[in-house]
């Protein structure tokens, strides 16, 4: 079936470090790919997805490029806060007996220090 | 702006009781979901209903039973609780059930211990 790997945590950085998060797929097909993140306390919230090869999902200054020859999903930061310190996680749309719904990666928790 | 609301938040069961846990969304999404989350294995799709009067099994439908009451609802019951269920419980909404099945709306998690 279909799955997601992604790097181990807990990955801490100083603020203004460069964050890479690894996220590697198993699927069948084209699925898309979706990057969410889990603030301390709260449910997840979409971060940014991406539905084709080549695609770059952006958004509060993160990024992620489709990449189907490596079937890889890395989630980038140039510049990270203290505020970005919670659970990323990478999910792809999977079928579930003729339907659809997110398959998600174990997590990765990014503690960014002052 | 509730979007969706679970409850309860938090409890605490002994093997074998049961229980319910309730989850609303008034954003009139078709689809809903239920997935359990367990250190180091990320989120598991327990049940989800792509729309009202319909349920389909996730990954780990064993031990749980799921009703979609109606378009806002979706409950999920635990007849017999078993340790191994203790977990954090989050409920989800999507706007519909479609080949690229996008965003996710999710509660804000209810945490169950079984003992």
């Amino acid at each position: 079936g279909d799955s997601v790997t992604q790097m181990e945590g807990p990955v801490t950085l100083s603020e203004e470090a460069f964050l890479t998060i690894n996220c590697t797929y198993t699927a069948t097909g084209y699925p898309s790919l979706f990057w969410y993140v889990q603030y301390p306390g709260e449910g997840l919230q979409l971060l940014l997805k991406a539905t084709k090869a080549d695609d770059k999902g952006s958004n509060k200054g993160f990024e992620a490029t489709y990449r189907k020859e490596t079937t890889s999903f890395h989630l980038e930061k140039g510049s990270v806060q203290v505020s970005d310190s919670a659970v990323y996680f990478c999910a792809l749309s999977s079928h579930y007996g003729g339907r659809r719904a997110l398959t998600f990666g174990s997590g990765t928790r990014l503690q960014v220090q002052p | 702006n509730a979007g969706v609301t679970q409850t309860p938040k938090f409890q605490v069961l002994k093997t074998g009781q049961s229980m319910t846990l309730q989850c609303a969304q008034d954003m009139n999404h078709n689809s809903m979901y239920w997935y359990r989350q367990d250190p180091g294995m990320g989120l598991r799709l327990i049940y989800y209903s792509a729309s009202e009067g319909t349920t389909d099994k996730g990954e780990v439908p064993n031990g749980y039973n799921v009703s979609r009451l109606n378009k806002r609802e979706f409950s999920l019951r635990l007849e017999s609780a078993a340790p191994s269920q203790t977990s954090v419980y989050f409920c989800a909404s999507s706007e519909a059930d479609t080949e690229r099945t996008g965003e996710l709306f999710f509660g804000e998690g209810s945490r169950l211990t079984v003992l």
